[in-house]
């Protein structure tokens, strides 16, 4: 079967870093989502990725490893706003979605 | 108005009733899904209209009923449904076809609660 891990829920210190992983097993592979999810909002796109590497946009960076089926979301210089939970979803061979549960980010002062 | 719309946002009913939920995008785009969101699962596509044709439908039990009137306007319509129906249902546009990620918009959600 098709499978996205996440981790369920992490914590971290405002003003800090923080790397939420993100591991697949899928029926081939046509791109990874990122999206931001605050509680009771909409989830919002944050990044794509569909080649190996870093992406970065500001203070949020996606990485993709196709060869090991992973993923990570960097989040720099946390701000409190920051607290929400954030979904990886890959898209596979037949150009499915494919969600993972989310991670809950809990950000302290 | 912008990006997409759901109504309402909450929703109490009971297994007898009958409701509907909207959905309205302001994007242009040429495809709508239903997603299901349950606390601590992964979302859930429920339907997917695509150029107002039905392509997808995941084994959605009867009891919920799509409509699709034109590109813009996607519906949801609930009938005696089961206290575990109860859940966040989203809808998202997105602009099919091209290259590019075909991102999804999703609007913010109808919280339902069935009795």
């Amino acid at each position: 079967g098709q499978n996205i891990d996440q981790p369920t829920e992490m914590t971290a210190t405002e003003g800090a870093i923080v790397q939420i992983n993100c591991t697949y097993q899928t029926s081939g592979f046509n791109g990874l989502f990122w999206y931001q999810q605050h509680a009771g909002e909409a989830p919002t796109f944050l990044s794509y990725n569909v080649l190996d590497g870093l992406e970065e946009k500001g203070r949020f960076s996606s990485f993709l490893s196709r060869s090991k089926g992973y993923s990570y979301l960097l989040l720099k210089e946390l701000q409190m706003k920051d607290s929400a939970s954030y979904l990886c979803a890959v898209r596979d061979s037949n150009y499915q979605l494919i969600w993972g549960a989310g991670t809950k980010l809990i950000i302290k002062p | 108005e912008t990006g997409v719309t759901q109504t309402p946002r909450h929703l109490v009913m009971g297994m007898t009733n009958k409701k509907s939920l909207k959905c309205e995008q302001h994007l242009g785009h040429n495809a709508m899904y239903w997603y299901k969101q349950s606390a601590k699962k992964p979302l859930e596509l429920m339907f997917v209209y695509n150029f107002k044709e039905q392509t997808e439908n995941n084994s959605v039990p009867s009891r919920f009923s799509p409509e699709c009137p034109n590109s813009s306007h996607l519906f949801l319509h609930l009938h005696t449904l089961q206290p575990e129906d109860s859940a966040l249902y989203l809808c998202a546009s997105s602009q099919e076809g091209g290259s590019g990620a075909n991102v999804l918009t999703f609007g913010a959600g109808s919280r339902l609660t069935v009795l």
